[in-house]
């Protein structure tokens, strides 16, 4: 079993649609986790990090489930410019410190 | 306040050259990271330093790559003797501290060996 794991994707939504993404870990003794974007050809962005009573910012929320090792993210009323790859990341305990998973791509049409 | 900041953008080299990449941290970073991502691919974790230290380097090819990160300067990804299978986009991303902060990106360089 992979470390994180994500949605497989793509998913392709229309504008104003709500996308909500998913994440699991292996790692129970993971402490941070966080969401990222990436753009085609572009250097991941921090999105938002994700707290244990759970965190919203604008458009973006964001969950915790440590009991069931669970993260996800939800985007409402999407736009174009959220078309992007979703990387869920989540700490580790030992030497690379952060576990990237797979990704999950995002194609907002019009 | 400067993010990380990678040189150079884009670098090409020939089969049998050197590449070295140049990555500065952010202002007060001093844990810094290596990623390479292929076209079409996840990213890899390469290698994780703090200042002269190389802490984690589970993800370096065992042949050809060097990674350091001195006390003064920027650190630097070095690739040997590259090859086609060389060429990615390599992303360095450094943080506050070493887990609770988030990482934060440069914008990555591209190698391109012909």
């Amino acid at each position: 079993r992979k470390e994180v794991e994500q949605d497989p994707g793509p998913f392709n939504v229309p504008e104003g649609a709500t996308v909500a993404f998913n994440c699991t870990y292996s790692n129970s003794a993971s402490q941070s986790f966080f969401w990222y974007r990436q753009d085609c050809r572009k250097e991941p962005k921090l999105l938002m990090s994700v707290y244990s009573s759970g965190n919203e910012d604008g458009r973006f929320t964001a969950q915790l489930n440590r009991a069931s090792q669970y993260i996800s993210l939800l985007i409402r009323d999407s736009k174009l410019s959220d078309s992007a790859t979703y990387l869920c990341v989540v700490s580790a305990n030992y030497g690379q410190n952060f576990v990237f998973g797979p990704g999950t791509r995002l194609s907002v049409l019009p | 306040n400067a993010g990380v900041m990678q040189n150079p953008r884009h670098l090409v080299r020939r089969r049998g050259q050197e590449a070295r990449l140049r990555c500065s941290p952010m202002k007060g970073h001093s844990h810094v990271y290596w990623y390479r991502q292929l076209p079409e691919e996840g990213l890899k974790f390469m290698v994780y330093l703090q200042k002269e230290n190389i802490i984690d380097e589970s993800g370096m090819p065992k042949e050809r790559f060097s990674a350091e990160f001195p006390k003064e300067g920027p650190s630097i990804l070095r690739i040997q003797q590259v090859v086609r299978g060389d060429s990615a986009a390599y992303f360095c991303a450094s943080s506050l501290d070493s887990l609770n902060s988030p990482l934060h990106f440069g914008n990555g360089t591209r190698l391109t060996v012909t």
